[in-house]
């Protein structure tokens, strides 16, 4: 199946804790990017990547790490300098390496505890 | 930067209603999408509309690129059409989405 798969689906963590959270798609899109929601909230960017080694900082960057050494995956370290990392992070991917249409994985909620 | 401003906040609707969401923006973009947010928090793509008409089923949307506003139909809404419906719209020279605060739909059997 195409698609975009991410990893856990929950995950918990203590205060002052590194965390890194997996987005892998095999749609052969050039471009992903990384999102986070607060409850009854909108979608805010944090990072973005438009081609393999390179990435740029979205809104909401602070706090948060990208990689991305293959064209298929573009995993997300929340680092302990996030002070309010609980949320639901989002991942999608495009097409080309402009903001062509946006393709959305499943999600993963991240608590700290 | 851009203000994406969509309207109303919260809808609730009698199955088999009709309902027009909007969605209306401050710049000029060379992308929109509508997106619907399911319970689970699975975004599916509705439609990408940067300018024009378009329908797939009960649902049709309409954007005006040159009054900076997008319009999404819902016609015989079920209650699977529950959920938050996003549109996100991406500015000229810019490579990234914006996206409005949504709205919340619930339909009542």
């Amino acid at each position: 199946d195409g698609g975009i798969t991410q990893s856990p689906k929950y995950l918990f963590r203590k205060e002052g804790q590194n965390v890194t959270l997996s987005c892998e798609q095999n749609l052969n899109h050039d471009a992903m990017y990384w999102y986070r929601q607060d409850p009854g909230q909108g979608l805010r960017l944090i990072y973005y990547s438009q081609i393999v080694n390179d990435f740029q900082k979205g809104d909401i960057a602070e706090g948060y790490s990208v990689s991305r050494e293959k064209k298929e995956s573009f995993p997300l370290t929340v680092t302990s300098a996030q002070k309010n990392p609980t949320a639901f992070y989002l991942c999608a991917s495009s097409p080309g390496q402009g903001a062509d249409r946006q393709f959305f994985g499943p999600g993963t909620r991240l608590t700290v505890l | 930067g851009i203000q994406v401003e969509q309207s109303p906040p919260d809808l609730i609707l009698q199955e088999g209603a009709n309902s027009t969401l909007r969605c209306n923006f401050s710049d000029s973009v060379n992308n929109l999408q509508w997106f619907h947010q399911n319970p689970w928090g699975q975004l599916i793509n509705l439609f990408y509309i940067p300018s024009g008409t378009k329908q797939n089923g009960r649902l049709s949307a309409t954007t005006v690129a040159t009054e900076r506003y997008s319009l999404l139909y819902i016609s015989s809404s079920q209650t699977t059409d529950s959920g938050v419906y996003f549109c996100a719209v991406v500015i000229y020279n810019f490579n990234k989405f914006y996206f409005g605060s949504g709205t919340k739909l619930n339909v009542k059997p």
